[in-house]
């Protein structure tokens, strides 16, 4: 069975520093696709990275950056420079190739307070 | 960024009652998705369809019903709304099951 853990509940940093958020997983796919999403305080949920496992190369997006660590099943949210605004829940999810369903697992969510 | 339209914004309804959410995507997207979100259980999969007429069974289906009656519209159905259905709903699309664009979401309460 596929599964996600977040295993960081709340985080809290200060404003402009950088902050890295773990996540893990469990696929028997040979291929699958890594997603992170934050939810707002307004409860929209919104696409922010993604990493396919054949690529090696670490994905980044704007201040996001990923640390795919395939070995440990692992995939890192990175935020730099983080702002107010970067406050939210964010959450990992991964789906699989097999049978193409297009289904998506989530892990149940970090908490980021960004401090002024 | 793919366009998806949920409604209503909040429901409220009884035991027993019958609801129907609707979702709406612009962006020629094939699958789409129901989500119900709750504290501790995080995003879990209701329903999903890769085309008009098809339907999935997700991972917590039971006491729910879904429709996709176009491209671009898909329904989340409750016929028998308990409260253990009060629950924060999402309806995501995707284009071939990859990346999830989710709409705003519908808040549920069943008195």
């Amino acid at each position: 069975a596929q599964k996600v853990t977040q295993t960081q509940t709340s985080i809290s940093v200060m404003e402009k520093t950088t902050v890295t958020m773990d996540c893990v997983y469990e696929t028997r796919d040979s291929s699958y696709f890594l997603f992170w999403y934050k939810q707002t305080a307004s409860g929209e949920i919104v696409f922010l990275i993604r990493q396919d496992s054949y690529k090696k190369e670490n994905a980044t997006e704007g201040h996001y950056s990923l640390n795919f660590q395939k070995p440990k099943s692992s995939i890192g949210l990175i935020i730099t420079a983080t702002q107010i605004e970067d406050s939210a829940v964010y959450f990992c999810a991964m789906r699989g190739i097999t049978g193409n369903t297009g289904k998506l697992i989530f892990g149940l969510g970090t908490t980021l307070q960004v401090q002024p | 960024e793919a366009a998806v339209t949920q409604s209503p914004r909040n429901k409220v309804t009884v035991t027993g009652g019958n609801v129907t959410l609707s979702c709406r995507q612009t962006n020629s997207h094939n699958y789409m998705y129901w989500y119900r979100q709750d504290t501790g259980h995080g995003l879990r999969l209701i329903h999903y369809s890769y085309g008009a007429g098809n339907l999935q069974i997700g991972d917590v289906p039971d006491g729910y019903k879904a429709t996709r009656t176009t491209q671009e519209d898909f329904f989340l159905l409750l016929e028998l709304a308990s409260p253990s259905q009060t629950s924060l709903y999402f309806c995501a699309s995707s284009h071939w099951g990859e990346t999830l664009y989710f709409g705003s979401g519908t808040r549920l309460t069943v008195l």
